[in-house]
């Protein structure tokens, strides 16, 4: 049973590009999370997802950030005209429930880069 | 708002000993708390975890405690390896949008030969 698969492991971007991170949840598992962890920082929650919903978006920043994930295909972090601050690991995470308190079960990450 | 703090930042051990980590956290009204592992430029490992209805979670040499009550839980780490060393990260999960993990900053562990 293959683990969460993100891609692309490294991704390098020059500001004002637009970066997008792809999340292939566990087999059987319809719950996604999205989290950021910021140079010398700890992992902070950006957003939750269900197929085809957004549950919460608390942590996701108002602005150039969105996401989603469709009924088929990866979940989709996308950021538009990315600046220096953007340069981050961008964790996802799935869980096969969400409301109980699942066990999450993380992705490798995605290492973005804003030069 | 959750805050949860971990304690000590960083450790050094000699291979063979036994340490106890530290994770507290502000609110009470957790769901459930996770234990992972990070090892440097990877992504998290997920160790134990613990309901809220649960005094501990035991997996081969890793035993983890939590005390709801007073905010607190222990990651006990026996006979401790090199492979060992990796930044451990405690999170919990609120009981309001209870999917949610609020983190740590993390203990830095290196296990010396």
């Amino acid at each position: 049973n293959a683990g969460v698969m993100q891609n692309p492991r490294h991704l390098v971007r020059r500001r004002g590009q637009e970066a997008r991170l792809r999340c292939s949840p566990m087999k059987g598992h319809s719950h996604v999370y999205w989290y950021r962890q910021l140079p010398e920082e700890g992992l902070k929650f950006m957003v939750y997802l269900q197929k085809e919903n957004i549950i919460d978006e608390s942590g996701m920043p108002k602005e150039r950030f969105s996401a989603e994930f469709p009924k088929e295909g990866p979940s989709i972090l996308r950021i538009q005209q990315v600046v220096r601050g953007d340069s981050a690991a961008y964790f996802c995470a799935s869980s096969p429930r969400g409301t109980s308190g699942g066990m999450q079960y993380f992705g490798p990450g995605t290492r973005l880069t804003v030069t | 708002k959750q805050e949860v703090t971990q304690i000590p930042a960083a450790l050094s051990v000699p291979e063979g000993e036994n340490l106890v980590l530290n994770c507290s956290f502000t609110d009470s009204a957790i769901y459930n708390l996770q234990w992972f592992r990070q090892d440097p430029g990877k992504g998290l490992t997920s160790l134990l975890l613990i309901q809220s209805s649960q005094r501990e979670q035991t997996s081969g040499r890793l035993n983890a405690s939590l005390d709801k009550s007073s905010g607190r839980s222990t990651l006990y780490i026996a006979a401790s390896q090199p492979g060992d060393s990796a930044t451990y990260l405690c999170a919990v999960s609120g009981t309001g949008t209870a999917s949610k993990l609020t983190f740590g900053t993390g203990t830095r562990l290196q296990v010396t030969l």
